[in-house]
């Protein structure tokens, strides 16, 4: 099935403890990007990867770090948490080719986030 | 479920009945724009998209609908059912499809 998957699913952490959020995708897309969603504020994007090892800030990137070592895989790191960061995060995938007239992103089902 | 908003602008239409969202985007370079679907507790679904150089497009029981003059895009969906009840977001996508922005959102309330 083709799909992108997010883990963990839920994380309850604390201001400093550097964590990590995989994302991985089944689909041999080369644009991957992360978002963040908050009540009121839709969903705004902090990192995106047009392919491997070719990363850039999106609207929100401070904060956050991202690594995009093979095609599959787009991991999220934040080194350094804090309580501003908690929000719902999502990870996408799309064939990412700018010729491509059209152009679906597929979305993880999201990770909860609370840093206390 | 995750709840994906508080205070949402919410549209309530009557099963059957046809629904418009609409939706007004910032910046007059963006030439590629897409509706998305989100229930809840689940990611962001594709709908539909359009680019600039089309004012129309229709899928199956949407239509989106894209005026550049004012900046507006809208989305039609015929016949409403109640498994259209989620939350819809549009996005712009500016710099050759690298950047994409979201609206805040509208929740679609489809009552039986």
């Amino acid at each position: 099935e083709a799909q992108v998957t997010q883990n963990p699913r839920y994380l309850i952490t604390v201001t400093g403890k550097k964590l990590t959020v995989t994302c991985s995708q089944n689909m041999n897309h080369e644009y991957m990007s992360w978002y963040r969603q908050d009540p009121g504020l839709g969903l705004r994007q902090i990192y995106y990867s047009m392919n491997v090892e070719v990363t850039d800030k999106g609207d929100v990137p401070e904060g956050y770090k991202v690594s995009r070592k093979e095609k599959r895989n787009f991991p999220l790191i934040l080194e350094s948490p804090s309580p501003n960061q908690t929000s719902l995060y999502f990870c996408a995938s799309s064939l990412g080719l700018a010729a491509q007239t059209y152009n679906e992103q597929f979305f993880g089902p999201g990770t909860r986030l609370t840093v206390l | 479920g995750e709840s994906v908003g508080l205070h949402l602008p919410t549209l309530s239409v009557q099963e059957g009945d046809n629904s418009i969202i609409n939706c007004a985007y910032s910046n007059s370079a963006s030439d590629y724009f897409i509706w998305y679907k989100q229930e809840s507790g689940k990611g962001p679904q594709f709908i539909i998209d359009i680019r600039s150089n089309m004012d129309k497009r229709q899928g199956q029981r949407v239509t989106v609908l894209l005026n550049k003059t004012v900046k507006h895009l809208s989305l039609q969906i015929a016949a409403t059912q109640p498994g259209d009840s989620a939350v819809y977001f549009c996005a712009e996508n500016i710099d050759n499809f690298n950047k994409f922005y979201f609206g805040s959102g509208t929740k679609l309330n489809v009552k039986p």
